[in-house]
Protein backbone atom coordinates (compact mmCIF):
# COMPACT_ATOMS: atom_id res chain seq x y z
CA UNK A 1 0.00 0.00 0.00
CA UNK A 2 1.28 2.74 -0.55
CA UNK A 3 1.77 6.54 2.09
CA UNK A 4 2.13 9.60 1.83
CA UNK A 5 3.71 11.79 4.34
CA UNK A 6 4.20 15.31 5.38
CA UNK A 7 5.98 15.77 8.40
CA UNK A 8 5.28 19.79 8.74
CA UNK A 9 1.76 20.28 10.31
CA UNK A 10 2.80 24.12 9.99
CA UNK A 11 4.98 26.25 8.55
CA UNK A 12 5.71 30.47 8.50
CA UNK A 13 7.10 32.84 5.72
CA UNK A 14 7.52 35.71 4.61
CA UNK A 15 6.42 37.67 2.12
CA UNK A 16 7.98 37.79 -1.20
CA UNK A 17 10.29 35.01 0.15
CA UNK A 18 10.34 31.01 -1.02
CA UNK A 19 9.27 28.34 1.09
CA UNK A 20 9.88 24.51 0.36
CA UNK A 21 6.64 21.94 1.88
CA UNK A 22 7.77 18.43 2.50
CA UNK A 23 6.20 15.34 1.15
CA UNK A 24 7.74 12.14 1.19
CA UNK A 25 6.18 8.69 -0.33
CA UNK A 26 6.57 5.00 0.21
CA UNK A 27 5.73 2.96 -3.09
CA UNK A 28 6.69 -0.30 -4.77
CA UNK A 29 5.22 0.46 -7.57
CA UNK A 30 7.71 1.79 -10.29
CA UNK A 31 4.48 3.91 -11.94
CA UNK A 32 3.03 6.56 -10.20
CA UNK A 33 1.56 10.36 -10.12
CA UNK A 34 1.90 13.17 -7.49
CA UNK A 35 0.40 15.56 -7.07
CA UNK A 36 0.05 18.85 -4.87
CA UNK A 37 -3.11 20.35 -3.47
CA UNK A 38 -4.10 24.01 -2.10
CA UNK A 39 -6.79 24.25 0.41
CA UNK A 40 -7.59 27.80 1.31
CA UNK A 41 -9.81 28.57 4.36
CA UNK A 42 -12.74 28.56 1.96
CA UNK A 43 -12.52 24.92 1.80
CA UNK A 44 -12.28 24.09 -1.72
CA UNK A 45 -9.73 21.58 -2.86
CA UNK A 46 -7.20 23.15 -5.63
CA UNK A 47 -4.58 21.42 -8.20
CA UNK A 48 -1.65 22.84 -8.19
CA UNK A 49 1.17 21.04 -9.80
CA UNK A 50 1.99 16.98 -11.14
CA UNK A 51 5.06 14.99 -11.37
CA UNK A 52 5.06 11.68 -13.28
CA UNK A 53 7.29 8.63 -11.80
CA UNK A 54 9.30 8.62 -15.19
CA UNK A 55 9.29 12.32 -15.71
CA UNK A 56 12.88 13.20 -16.23
CA UNK A 57 12.80 16.81 -15.51
CA UNK A 58 10.95 18.25 -12.33
CA UNK A 59 7.47 20.07 -12.94
CA UNK A 60 7.31 23.50 -13.05
CA UNK A 61 4.20 25.80 -12.43
CA UNK A 62 4.62 29.75 -12.25
CA UNK A 63 5.98 29.86 -8.83
CA UNK A 64 5.54 26.44 -7.87
CA UNK A 65 8.47 23.77 -8.53
CA UNK A 66 7.92 20.36 -7.28
CA UNK A 67 11.61 19.00 -6.30
CA UNK A 68 11.40 15.49 -7.09
CA UNK A 69 14.03 13.04 -5.51
CA UNK A 70 13.19 9.65 -6.95
CA UNK A 71 15.82 7.44 -4.88
CA UNK A 72 14.97 9.43 -1.99
CA UNK A 73 11.35 9.19 -2.70
CA UNK A 74 10.72 12.64 -1.87
CA UNK A 75 8.66 15.77 -3.57
CA UNK A 76 8.60 18.50 -1.64
CA UNK A 77 6.80 21.72 -2.73
CA UNK A 78 8.67 25.19 -3.46
CA UNK A 79 6.78 27.84 -3.81
CA UNK A 80 8.66 31.34 -4.46
CA UNK A 81 7.82 34.79 -4.08
CA UNK A 82 5.18 34.05 -1.72
CA UNK A 83 2.39 35.91 -1.37
CA UNK A 84 -0.51 36.39 1.06
CA UNK A 85 -2.99 34.61 -0.67
CA UNK A 86 -0.92 31.43 -0.39
CA UNK A 87 -1.66 30.85 3.33
CA UNK A 88 -3.29 27.79 3.12
CA UNK A 89 -3.19 24.12 3.81
CA UNK A 90 -1.16 22.30 1.13
CA UNK A 91 -2.11 18.41 0.50
CA UNK A 92 0.44 15.97 -1.07
CA UNK A 93 -1.19 12.78 -2.83
CA UNK A 94 -0.10 9.85 -4.88
CA UNK A 95 -1.66 8.04 -7.45
CA UNK A 96 -0.63 4.71 -8.80
CA UNK A 97 -0.72 3.08 -11.73
CA UNK A 98 -1.04 -0.75 -10.53
CA UNK A 99 -3.33 -2.05 -8.07
CA UNK A 100 -5.42 0.74 -6.03
CA UNK A 101 -4.96 3.61 -8.20
CA UNK A 102 -6.99 5.85 -5.75
CA UNK A 103 -4.82 9.08 -4.70
CA UNK A 104 -4.16 8.94 -1.18
CA UNK A 105 -3.62 11.81 0.61
CA UNK A 106 -1.09 13.38 2.98
CA UNK A 107 -1.86 14.84 6.03
CA UNK A 108 -1.30 18.52 4.80
CA UNK A 109 0.74 21.87 5.87
CA UNK A 110 -0.64 24.66 6.81
CA UNK A 111 1.59 27.54 5.53
CA UNK A 112 0.97 30.99 6.76
CA UNK A 113 2.62 33.88 4.67
CA UNK A 114 3.55 37.00 6.83
CA UNK A 115 3.35 40.58 5.48
CA UNK B 1 -12.49 25.66 -18.15
CA UNK B 2 -14.17 22.48 -17.17
CA UNK B 3 -15.59 22.19 -13.25
CA UNK B 4 -17.01 19.60 -10.79
CA UNK B 5 -19.91 21.28 -9.34
CA UNK B 6 -21.52 19.96 -6.05
CA UNK B 7 -24.45 21.18 -4.34
CA UNK B 8 -25.09 22.10 -1.33
CA UNK B 9 -22.61 23.95 -0.64
CA UNK B 10 -23.41 23.39 3.15
CA UNK B 11 -25.87 21.16 4.84
CA UNK B 12 -26.92 21.08 8.36
CA UNK B 13 -28.98 17.82 9.34
CA UNK B 14 -30.62 16.14 12.23
CA UNK B 15 -28.37 13.09 13.65
CA UNK B 16 -30.97 9.95 12.24
CA UNK B 17 -32.10 12.08 9.18
CA UNK B 18 -31.07 11.12 5.44
CA UNK B 19 -29.12 13.32 3.45
CA UNK B 20 -27.93 13.28 -0.38
CA UNK B 21 -24.59 15.03 -1.63
CA UNK B 22 -24.96 16.17 -5.22
CA UNK B 23 -21.79 16.60 -7.66
CA UNK B 24 -21.80 17.17 -11.46
CA UNK B 25 -18.65 15.70 -12.61
CA UNK B 26 -16.65 16.88 -15.86
CA UNK B 27 -18.62 15.55 -18.61
CA UNK B 28 -15.94 13.37 -20.31
CA UNK B 29 -14.93 12.10 -17.56
CA UNK B 30 -15.77 8.25 -16.49
CA UNK B 31 -14.38 7.65 -13.10
CA UNK B 32 -15.86 9.36 -9.93
CA UNK B 33 -14.62 10.01 -6.58
CA UNK B 34 -16.16 10.84 -3.36
CA UNK B 35 -13.95 11.89 -0.56
CA UNK B 36 -14.49 13.41 3.15
CA UNK B 37 -12.19 15.57 5.23
CA UNK B 38 -13.29 15.98 9.14
CA UNK B 39 -12.32 18.94 10.13
CA UNK B 40 -8.49 19.96 10.59
CA UNK B 41 -7.85 16.56 9.31
CA UNK B 42 -6.53 14.73 6.62
CA UNK B 43 -8.73 14.29 2.87
CA UNK B 44 -9.59 10.43 3.18
CA UNK B 45 -10.80 8.24 0.53
CA UNK B 46 -14.21 6.78 0.42
CA UNK B 47 -15.53 5.42 -2.72
CA UNK B 48 -14.64 5.40 -6.16
CA UNK B 49 -17.24 4.60 -9.35
CA UNK B 50 -16.90 3.42 -12.80
CA UNK B 51 -19.51 1.90 -15.74
CA UNK B 52 -22.33 2.42 -13.19
CA UNK B 53 -21.30 0.41 -9.93
CA UNK B 54 -18.63 0.64 -7.32
CA UNK B 55 -15.23 0.20 -8.28
CA UNK B 56 -13.43 0.69 -4.87
CA UNK B 57 -14.13 1.69 -1.34
CA UNK B 58 -12.71 2.01 1.84
CA UNK B 59 -13.63 0.76 5.21
CA UNK B 60 -15.22 4.38 6.25
CA UNK B 61 -17.89 3.50 3.24
CA UNK B 62 -19.90 1.21 5.34
CA UNK B 63 -23.88 0.04 5.35
CA UNK B 64 -24.77 3.74 5.88
CA UNK B 65 -23.30 4.78 2.88
CA UNK B 66 -24.35 4.70 -0.61
CA UNK B 67 -23.35 6.38 -4.20
CA UNK B 68 -25.81 6.36 -7.25
CA UNK B 69 -25.48 7.91 -11.20
CA UNK B 70 -29.46 8.56 -11.18
CA UNK B 71 -28.89 10.26 -14.59
CA UNK B 72 -25.82 10.87 -17.58
CA UNK B 73 -24.79 13.73 -15.10
CA UNK B 74 -25.17 14.01 -11.44
CA UNK B 75 -23.45 11.70 -9.34
CA UNK B 76 -25.07 11.16 -5.56
CA UNK B 77 -23.88 10.32 -2.11
CA UNK B 78 -26.51 8.91 0.31
CA UNK B 79 -26.21 9.25 3.99
CA UNK B 80 -28.44 6.90 5.31
CA UNK B 81 -28.93 7.13 8.92
CA UNK B 82 -26.59 10.72 9.69
CA UNK B 83 -24.32 10.82 12.84
CA UNK B 84 -22.49 13.27 14.62
CA UNK B 85 -19.50 11.85 13.67
CA UNK B 86 -20.20 12.35 9.78
CA UNK B 87 -19.91 15.92 9.84
CA UNK B 88 -17.20 16.89 7.75
CA UNK B 89 -16.43 18.46 4.14
CA UNK B 90 -16.86 15.84 1.34
CA UNK B 91 -15.44 16.10 -1.61
CA UNK B 92 -16.64 15.14 -5.05
CA UNK B 93 -13.80 13.97 -7.87
CA UNK B 94 -13.99 12.99 -11.13
CA UNK B 95 -11.01 12.00 -13.70
CA UNK B 96 -10.98 10.88 -17.31
CA UNK B 97 -8.42 8.14 -17.07
CA UNK B 98 -8.07 5.40 -14.25
CA UNK B 99 -4.45 6.27 -12.99
CA UNK B 100 -3.84 9.55 -13.01
CA UNK B 101 -0.42 9.42 -14.19
CA UNK B 102 -0.61 12.80 -15.89
CA UNK B 103 -1.56 16.66 -15.38
CA UNK B 104 -4.97 16.52 -15.55
CA UNK B 105 -5.43 13.64 -13.10
CA UNK B 106 -8.44 14.29 -10.66
CA UNK B 107 -10.51 17.64 -10.66
CA UNK B 108 -12.18 17.89 -7.05
CA UNK B 109 -15.59 20.15 -6.70
CA UNK B 110 -15.50 22.80 -3.86
CA UNK B 111 -17.02 20.64 -1.32
CA UNK B 112 -20.17 20.36 0.59
CA UNK B 113 -19.50 21.37 4.33
CA UNK B 114 -22.47 18.96 5.96
CA UNK B 115 -23.10 19.30 9.75
CA UNK B 116 -24.71 17.23 11.60
CA UNK B 117 -26.57 18.45 14.65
Amino acid sequence: AQKITQTQPGMFVQEKEAVTLDCTYDTSDPSYGLFWYKQPSSGEMIFLIYQGSYDQQNATEGRYSLNFQKARKSANLVISASQLGDSAMYFCAMSLSGGSYIPTFGRGTSLIVHP
Amino acid sequence: EPEVTQTPSHQVTQMGQEVILRCVPISNHLYFYWYRQILGQKVEFLVSFYNNEISEKSEIFDDQFSVERPDGSNFTLKIRSTKLEDSAMYFCASSERRAALASYGYTFGSGTRLTVV
